[in-house]
Parts: structure tokens; C-alpha cells; sequence
């Protein structure tokens, strides 16, 4: 078990209507990485929060946004829902500000979303 | 465009059996190189991971990888499947230089067969 924890563990909802998903951080962890894992396909990276700010950013719209914390745990929010916004939505958290840059990142096991 | 190939959507072995699952990746430099495995509901746990140095790298559960530069590969291996490494095994590039913003492949599926 890694520390990082998800709510919810699934969620539905209707297309255009929005939704947050939670992440809490292992301990010590100051990095959070969102990733989209849709039905058979490897997650795809989303964005990178790192102290409170967001520090990187995949190809997606900006309809997918995020928060982080004082206490690094983080939110996505993803507005105006489409059906193939359904996927499994992981975050990983890490320590960043290692020399070479961070040290192994931790994933949580998931908020499976369906939009219907 | 950058990517990570894994060419094998499905593997079946027997139990015993030894394991190579591939992967091949498309970038100009050496990137950080690492192979998760994912559980049916589960998060994705770390096997191993290569950034420079002895491209023989050794990970958790008996697996290990083997970094060929000339090929752009990073196949994992295990000389005897258990039933328990039933999964989904996924190959990923790191091209942020270390700041783990993952590219993944899209996965492997063993299956073992007693």
C-alpha cells in the first residue's frame, strides 16, 4: 500500500455536469501528478501540481483543472462532462527538490469515473 | 511524436514459465525508462525504473530489465511466472528529465495458466 488515497473510489455521472475528484498525497510528498487511464489504454498524464501550483501539463483542454493544498493533497475538477471523459483517473504523489530532480512517484488506486 | 509501443496486447505462459514483455520507445535521448504493474482495481505499482548506469536493473517480485540503447528497447523479464503476476504490465518514459510526467504504453494483459 503506498499512502496515496482517492475519493471517491467511483463516481457517476450525466454528460455537461461537472465533477471534483480528491487525492490525498503519501506523507512528506509535495508533488501530485493527475493521470486518465480510459478502458484499455495506458494513463495518460494531465497535469503536475507542485506547490500549490501547477508545474506541467498534457494535452488536455482546459475544461480539466486542478488545485493543490497547503497540505499537498489536491483536487481535479473536470467541467461540462463528455461521455469519453469516462476513464479511470489516477494521482501519484513524489517529493520533488531532490538533487537530479524526484524521487520515485507513488500511485493511488483510483476514482473510476462513467459519464452516462 | 515521442511514443512508448508495447507490440503485445495479450500474453498467456504456463506457471514456471519464463517472461519477456517488450518494449520500445521513440525519442532521441536516453529517457528515464520504468515498467508498473497494475492489479484488476488497483493503483500502479513501480517494478523497476533505469536512468543511466548498468542497463540491467533489477526490481521488485523477481522481475528485472535490460536497456538496449541501439534497439530503443527496455524489455522485462522473469525467469519463472507465479500465478500471482496475473496483470496488466505497463512500459513508461519519463521525458521531463526526471520530474515523473509519464508517457505510458498501452499495456501488456498476462495471463497464467496452472
Amino acid at each position: 500500500e503506498t499512502g496515496v488515497t482517492q475519493s471517491p473510489t467511483h463516481l457517476i455521472k450525466t454528460r455537461g455536469q461537472q465533477v471534483t475528484l480528491r487525492c490525498s498525497s503519501q506523507s512528506g510528498h509535495n508533488t501530485v501528478s493527475w493521470y486518465q487511464q480510459a478502458l484499455g489504454q495506458g494513463p495518460q498524464f494531465i497535469f503536475q501540481y507542485y506547490r500549490e501550483e501547477e508545474n506541467g501539463r498534457g494535452n488536455f483542454p482546459p475544461r480539466f483543472s486542478g488545485l493543490q493544498f497547503p497540505n499537498y493533497s489536491s483536487e481535479l475538477n473536470v467541467n461540462a462532462l463528455e461521455l469519453d471523459d469516462s476513464a479511470l483517473y489516477l494521482c501519484a504523489s513524489s517529493l520533488m527538490g531532490l538533487p537530479g530532480g524526484t524521487d520515485t512517484q507513488y500511485f493511488g488506486p483510483g476514482t473510476r469515473l462513467t459519464v452516462l | 511524436a515521442q511514443s512508448v509501443t508495447q507490440p503485445d496486447i495479450h500474453i498467456t505462459v504456463s506457471e514456471g514459465a519464463s517472461l519477456e514483455l517488450r518494449c520500445n520507445y521513440s525519442y532521441g535521448a536516453t529517457p528515464y525508462l520504468f515498467w508498473y504493474v497494475q492489479s484488476p482495481g488497483q493503483g500502479l505499482q513501480l517494478l523497476l525504473k533505469y536512468f543511466s548506469g548498468d542497463t540491467l536493473v533489477q526490481g521488485i517480485k523477481g522481475f528485472e530489465a535490460e536497456f538496449k540503447r541501439s534497439q530503443s528497447s527496455f524489455n522485462l523479464r522473469k525467469p519463472s511466472v507465479h500465478w500471482s503476476d496475473a496483470a496488466e504490465y505497463f512500459c513508461a518514459v519519463d521525458l521531463s528529465g526526471g520530474y515523473n510526467k509519464l508517457i505510458f504504453g498501452a499495456g501488456t494483459r498476462l495471463a497464467v495458466h496452472p
